[in-house]
């Protein structure tokens, strides 16, 4: 069975720090690229963050680049998402997902999805 | 910054045809973006519809489906169901390792 399961949500206060891991199972860890994207209270979804599936080209949305680094551990079939200097409006709640492709027809999405860690910033 | 558009909220009657597009501020949605589609209700996390533009991921009904209609992607719901009631969201591939959700639209059916 194909799962992802987030952990480290918190509440913290702004500036701080917070890591966020993902364990997967069920498939070939080491060959999927994986996303972060996160839904804050009563908004719609955001990609945060994506990394390749040897960990060698990782990418942001502009708002959390400097702030926020994606990491993956192979071995430990692990994502991160280290996220410091942290503010308000990185409340919500974090979703890792598993970048699938297909060649006929070509295509690439994300699926599946974990169900989700909460993070709130605040004061 | 290229945002990618849909239409806030839907209404549409049990039984009855929907359409709901997904568009870019500047340009044309062609397959090379990948669209895929996701729904999800309150307090869930996405379940995956529609990917390849046009490909229904598994145990999806075939009242979903998804297109390019003209220079947008397009999800139509055929038969309208109460338990379709959700938010719908698609994600296209802009290059260069960027991806961008649209807005996400409201479904109503009544």
């Amino acid at each position: 069975q194909v799962q992802l399961v987030e952990s480290g949500g918190d509440v913290v206060q702004p500036g701080r720090s917070l890591r966020l891991s993902c364990v997967a199972s069920g498939f070939t860890f080491t060959i999927h690229g994986m996303h972060w994207v996160r839904q804050a209270p009563g908004k719609g979804l955001e990609w945060v963050a994506g990394i390749w599936y040897d960990g060698n080209n990782k990418y942001y949305i502009d708002p959390v680049k400097g702030r926020f680094t994606v990491s993956r551990d192979n071995s430990k079939k692990t994502l991160y998402l280290q996220m410091d200097s942290l503010r308000v409006e990185d409340t919500g709640v974090y979703y890792c997902v598993r970048e699938s492709r297909s060649t006929v027809p070509k295509g690439r999405w994300f699926d599946p999805w974990g169900q989700g860690t909460l993070v709130t910033v605040s004061s | 910054q290229t945002v990618v558009t849909q239409e806030p909220a839907f209404s549409v009657s049990p039984g009855g045809t929907v359409i709901l597009t997904c568009g870019l501020s500047s340009g044309s949605v062609s397959t090379s973006n990948y669209p895929s589609w996701y729904q999800q209700t309150p307090g869930q996390a996405p379940r995956t519809l529609i990917y390849g533009t046009n490909i229904r991921s598994s145990g999806v009904p075939d009242r979903f489906s998804g297109s390019i209609l003209g220079n947008k992607a397009a999800l139509t719901i055929t038969g309208a169901q109460a338990d379709d009631e959700s938010d719908y969201y698609c994600l296209l591939y802009m290059g260069s390792g960027i991806v961008v959700f649209g807005g996400g639209t409201k479904l109503t059916v009544l």
